[in-house]
């Protein structure tokens, strides 16, 4: 059974370009969310998705956008990146409920 | 204040020793605790998931919760080098909830 799944691994973006990252649940997860996490910081959370929705949202600007598919898998979007940006991108399913699994993650720098 | 605390550390200890990583919380109303192992440029791996005060055990790792004092550990016996990776405490309100994360502590075990 195949984990949690996220594209690319690494990216490299310029200041100001928008950038698409994907995630792919586990088997039987219906809940994707977000997170970003800063060098020797934890996960800080940016939104939730649920039956295509937006469930729940962090403390990050409307630059952060979402989207869920059919089958349950997701994107974030950031436009008008900023140097601020460069993080770890980490996707977490769950099955609705309870223990969120996460992905490795997409490497994001910000030139 | 952070809602969640947690010492950065880094912790070094020798293999086969008991190790303690603890955390406090300011929130009255976590219910959910987990801990996850985070090896270096990769994504966090759910370690333990509780709900109530108490003892769970799980293999050579324990996690205690003591919701009266708002702090939760997690114990490792019998050290392995293996363990040595970032360990990140997190918890929530419902369990459909976005995780709220320690900054996590570094933990090196030397042979």
């Amino acid at each position: 059974d195949a984990g949690v799944t996220q594209s690319p691994t690494h990216l490299i973006k310029t200041r100001g370009q928008q950038v698409t990252l994907r995630c792919s649940p586990k088997s039987g997860h219906d809940t994707v969310s977000w997170y970003q996490q800063a060098l020797g910081q934890g996960p800080q959370f940016i939104f939730q998705y649920y039956e295509e929705e937006e469930r729940q949202r962090g403390n990050f600007p409307d630059r952060f956008s979402g989207h869920q598919f059919p089958n349950y898998s997701s994107e974030l979007n950031v436009n008008a990146l900023l140097l601020g940006d460069s993080a770890l991108y980490l996707c977490a399913s769950s099955p609705g409920r309870d223990e969120q699994y996460f992905g490795p993650g997409t490497r994001l720098t910000v030139t | 204040q952070k809602e969640v605390e947690q010492d950065p550390g880094p912790l070094s200890v020798p293999e086969g020793a008991i190790v303690s990583l603890n955390c406090t919380y300011s929130n009255s109303a976590f219910q959910y605790f987990m801990w996850y192992r985070q090896y270096s440029r990769k994504g966090p791996e759910l370690l333990m998931y509780t709900y109530s005060s108490g003892n769970k055990e799980d293999g050579r790792f324990t996690a205690q919760v003591d919701k009266s004092s708002k702090y939760i550990s997690l114990f490792i016996r019998d050290s392995q080098p293996s363990d040595s990776a970032t360990y990140l405490c997190a918890m929530t309100v419902t369990n459909t909830d976005k995780l709220i994360f320690g900054t996590g502590t570094r933990l090196q075990v030397f042979p």
